[in-house]
């Protein structure tokens, strides 16, 4: 059975940082390319980062290029997510998502974490 | 960036009503669409991929249907357990992009 797990989700103030990390199981993590995507509060979704399965390709929404960095442990099956420089924008719930594919496009999400919240305020 | 838009962005119906939900592409997406369906305050969840294909495990009462700029999700007859959000996701191309959402409440 497919599991991914996020953790690391917390309350910060703008200009903060913070690691988002999803421990994945059920499945063969370093043929799968996975991604990031978040859900503002009320809002839909938005999807923020993706990585290859062989790391050796990272993508980025421009809302985020520059502030965020996507990487994976293919040893411990493990994504993570180091956000700096945080908005009150980014306030949202993050989800870690399985897409159907070593490769990022073409291939569906289609396996989701439970989602850790992310909260930007003083 | 392609900009994907769903219609309705919400719609009241009963059980056992069709429904149907469009989702529309600013530009082609070929026919790599996905519909995902998103109950309050859980995870999406993969309903349809590429168009058309039923993602396993899900019922055969809902189908997806559409190529090129224009897709189509239908729910033959609708359950209590479908009332949800819907999204449409193009994944031809970066940056990856969902509608806006159709959110389905019981009448």
């Amino acid at each position: 059975e497919v599991q991914l797990v996020e953790s690391g989700g917390d309350s910060v103030q703008p200009g903060g940082s913070l690691r988002l990390s999803c421990a994945a199981s059920g499945f063969t993590f370093n043929t799968y390319a996975m991604s990031w995507v978040r859900q503002a509060p009320g809002k839909g979704l938005e999807w923020v980062s993706s990585i290859s399965g062989f790391a050796d390709s990272t993508y980025y929404a421009q809302s985020v290029k520059g502030r965020f960095t996507i990487s994976r442990d293919n040893s411990k099956n493990t994504l993570s997510l180091q956000m700096s420089s945080l908005r009150a924008e980014d306030t949202a719930v993050y989800y870690c998502a399985k897409e159907g594919d070593i490769v990022t496009g073409y291939s569906p999400f289609d396996y989701w974490g439970q989602g850790t919240l992310v909260t930007v305020s003083s | 960036d392609i900009q994907m838009t769903q219609s309705p962005s919400s719609l009241s119906a009963s059980v056992g009503d069709r429904v149907t939900i469009i989702c529309r592409a600013s530009q082609s997406s070929s026919n790599y669409l996905n519909w995902y369906q998103q109950k309050s305050g859980k995870a999406p969840k993969l309903l349809i991929y590429a168009a058309s294909n039923l993602q396993s495990g899900v019922p055969s009462r809902f189908s997806g249907s559409g190529s090129g700029t224009e897709f189509t999700l239908t729910i033959s007859s609708l359950q209590p357990e479908d009332f949800a959000t819907y999204y449409c996701q193009q994944s031809y191309s970066l940056p990856l992009t969902f509608g806006g959402g159709t959110r389905v409440e019981i009448k």
